[in-house]
């Protein structure tokens, strides 16, 4: 497999812009992750879902940003309009569940966005 | 609300020291607890994981261990070698569940 498929690497859009990140998952895998890391707040957990479901989107820190997942395969997130301060690496990362503990969960390469 | 704290300052040691980071957490109760380590511009690669039932868990140079009294894992890597230079974070979560925090992370650097 060639693990969690995170596109693109580098954004970089003008503030209002709406921007799209996307996330193949690793197959098999039915949880999945966004994350946001940034120097001041570290690795912070946004929405996971599970078999497409959101199931915690507490972490999502206001409506302007949302998460999707049509199918097993590909999720999105969505920041419309975007700001400065959304400025971070955004991590995606899928994991199996099964037997209610948490394993090791598979990152990937992460998307770099710049706001200006 | 739950805060998990990592040393902020980086630790340099020299090739070969045992390298000790420490994870301190409060207000959480998690079943498990897992140390990943990231390299500049890429994603955290899972390392180990350790359940609050016990005390320690070893991978070949690393051990980790895990104090639900003190709230605090120790995380080790004997006979330290260059190539481990990189950040390692912790991250606790619940049984049942998936929702996994992390730490900020410490830097690690090794020296030749």
């Amino acid at each position: 497999d060639a693990g969690v498929i995170q596109s693109p690497r580098h954004e970089v859009t003008e503030m209002g812009q709406e921007v799209t990140l996307r996330c193949k998952p690793i197959s098999g895998h039915d949880y999945l992750f966004w994350y946001r890391q940034t120097m001041m707040r570290g690795l912070e957990l946004l929405i996971y879902f599970n078999n497409n479901v959101p199931i915690d989107d507490s972490g999502m820190p206001e409506d302007r940003f949302s998460a999707k997942m049509p199918n097993a395969s590909f999720s999105t997130l969505k920041i419309q309009p975007s700001e400065p301060r959304d400025s971070a690496v955004y991590f995606c990362a899928s994991t199996r569940g099964g037997t209610g503990w948490a394993t090791e969960a598979f990152f990937g390469q992460g998307t770099r966005l710049t706001v200006v | 609300s739950q805060k998990i704290e990592q040393n902020s300052e980086a630790l340099n040691i020299q090739e070969g020291k045992t390298a000790t980071l420490t994870c301190n957490y409060t207000n959480y109760s998690p079943a498990y607890l897992q140390w990943y380590r990231q390299d500049p511009g890429r994603g955290p690669v899972f390392l180990l994981l350790i359940r609050e039932n016990e005390k320690e868990k070893r991978k070949e140079r690393l051990k980790v261990t895990f104090d639900t009294t003190l709230k605090q894992s120790l995380f080790h890597i004997t006979a330290s070698q260059p190539a481990d230079s990189a950040t390692y974070l912790c991250a606790l979560g619940n049984t049942g569940g998936f929702k996994t925090i992390f730490g900020a992370g410490t830097r690690l650097f090794v020296k030749a």
